[in-house]
C-alpha cells in the first residue's frame, strides 16, 4: 500500500526556518517524481514545489523561489522542504504527492502538515 | 505561467442534479488536464486524469471533456457524498497549477 506522511510542521515566527519531511513506503521511491502542494486556511490548493527521481530536475512556483528548497534521500524514501525566511502568507497545510498509477496527476497524496507563521 | 479560471466558485444543488464545472487555460495544455475532489479536513483524491479518463475507483456519474483551452467535470447524478471543492490542476507545463476551485454546497 503506497503512504506518504508528512512531518516537521509547527508554529514559526515571520523570518524563520522549517524543514518538512515525508517518509514514502510501499512503492520505489527512487523510480519517481515528487511534489509539494499547499493549502492556506480556507483557501484553495497551490503547486509549490517539484523533483525528479534523481533530483536533476527542480521546479519552484514564484511564491517559494529563493527561499525554499525541495530535495530527496532515496536512499531513506524521503522527500523534504527546506522553508527559509518564512512569511505568514506561507501558514498552509503542506501535502506531499506523486503520480504513481497514473500519468500527469498527483494519484496519491499525504495527510499533510500544518505550518503556522506567526508572532 | 499558465493560469486556470474555474467556474463558478460556488455552486448550489440538490441531490440527482446535473452539475458542471468548467476550467479554462490561459493556453493550450493539450489534455495535462486533471480533476480533484477535496472533502473538509482531507487530501484531495484524484478523479479524472488526461482530462477525461476516470481514476479506478471513481463512480462513473463522474465524467470530464475537453482539450486545448476548456474543459468541463460533469456530475451526472449528484450524490450526498459528493457535496465538496472541486480543483482542476494543468500537467503541461512544469508549474504545475491548480483552478481556484469550485465548492458544491447542498440547495
Amino acid at each position: 500500500e503506497v503512504q506518504l506522511v508528512e512531518s516537521g510542521g509547527g508554529l514559526v515566527k515571520p523570518g524563520g526556518s522549517l524543514r518538512l519531511s515525508c517518509a514514502a513506503s510501499g512503492f520505489t521511491f527512487s523510480s519517481y517524481s515528487m511534489n509539494w502542494v499547499r493549502q492556506a486556511p480556507g483557501k484553495g490548493l497551490e503547486w509549490v514545489s517539484s523533483i525528479s527521481s534523481s533530483s536533476s530536475y527542480i521546479y519552484y512556483a514564484d511564491s517559494v523561489k529563493g527561499r525554499f528548497t525541495i530535495s530527496r534521500d532515496n536512499a531513506k524514501n524521503s522527500l523534504y522542504l527546506q522553508m527559509n525566511s518564512l512569511r505568514a502568507e506561507d501558514t498552509a497545510v503542506y501535502y506531499c504527492a506523486c503520480s504513481i498509477a497514473v500519468a500527469a496527476a498527483f494519484d496519491y497524496w499525504g495527510q499533510g502538515t500544518l505550518v503556522t507563521v506567526s508572532s | 505561467d499558465i493560469q486556470l479560471t474555474q467556474s463558478p466558485s460556488f455552486l448550489s444543488a440538490s441531490v440527482g442534479d446535473r452539475v458542471t464545472i468548467t476550467c479554462r487555460a490561459s493556453q493550450g495544455i493539450s489534455s495535462y488536464l486533471a480533476w480533484y475532489q477535496q472533502k473538509p479536513g482531507k487530501a484531495p483524491k484524484l478523479l479524472i486524469y488526461a482530462a477525461s479518463t476516470l481514476q479506478s475507483g471513481v463512480p462513473s456519474r463522474f465524467s470530464g471533456s475537453g482539450s486545448g483551452t476548456e474543459f468541463t467535470l460533469t456530475i451526472s447524478s449528484l450524490q450526498p457524498e459528493d457535496f465538496a471543492t472541486y480543483y482542476c490542476q494543468q500537467l503541461n507545463s512544469y508549474l504545475f497549477t491548480f483552478g481556484g476551485g469550485t465548492k458544491v454546497e447542498i440547495k
